[in-house]
């Protein structure tokens, strides 16, 4: 079992807002600035959309938002297009090396 | 522009041996800690090893400590990682990814991928 937990899956309509959570399972494992999210669509490499909670690599849509409270970080993802329909996975630093989520899979209905 | 190639995956049988490459061109290899991550057949990603820039450190999974061994060759920008003792449950496809800080991985290569089986 992950060492975080993700929903399996999210869904929302074009224009809505989704929020995908991210929950250690230890409060070490994520008590720190040190989570990123990536995005996966099928057949393709993941792509860093947020680091160190809440910073956007330059060129990644001002849409995603990153966030945490406590052992919890949350991907938010406003006003909702078909092309953010993919896989969607936290990750934290830890000591003996970076623990990812399971992943979430979002549908844009 | 920063490029990650892989090679070196294919078909094992278990208890083989595979050793995968990654080509490493532009951005200074050698300023970078980098690291594999790995991604077995419609399941979620899993972090394999990391090296330290310049090769002093490694760090590796518990599940495939002791049979895989990342490596570096930073005059040649390159990454390795040398895979022993195959089992079935390292089929996967495996990225070359480029470490930002602090674990969150940057650039990632487009992948190659591992079948372990008789």
């Amino acid at each position: 079992q992950s060492a975080l937990t993700q929903p399996a899956s999210v869904s929302g309509s074009p224009g809505q807002s989704i929020t995908i959570s991210c929950t250690g399972s230890s409060s070490d494992v994520i008590d720190h600035k040190y989570v990123s999210w990536y995005q996966q669509h099928p057949g393709k490499a993941p792509k860093l959309i947020i680091y160190e909670v809440s910073n956007r690599p330059s060129g990644v849509s001002n849409r995603f938002s990153g966030s945490k409270s406590g052992n919890t970080a949350s991907l938010t993802l406003s006003g909702l297009q078909g092309e953010d329909e993919a896989d969607y996975y936290c990750s934290s630093w830890a000591v003996s090396g970076p623990v990812f989520g399971g992943g979430t899979k979002l549908t844009v209905l | 522009e920063v490029q990650l190639v892989e090679s070196g995956g294919g078909l094992v049988q278990p208890g083989g041996s595979l050793r995968l490459s990654c080509a490493a061109s532009g951005f200074t290899f050698s300023d970078h800690w980098m690291s594999w991550v790995r991604q077995a057949p419609g399941k979620g990603l899993e972090w394999v090893a990391s090296i330290k820039n310049d090769g002093s450190e490694t760090v590796h999974v518990d599940s495939v400590r002791g049979r895989f061994t990342i490596s570096r060759d930073n005059v040649r920008n390159s990454l390795c990682l040398q895979m022993n003792s195959l089992r079935a449950e390292d089929t996967a496809v495996y990225y070359c990814v480029r470490d930002r800080a602090w674990y969150s991985f940057d650039y990632w290569g487009q992948g190659t991928p591992v079948s372990v089986s008789s």
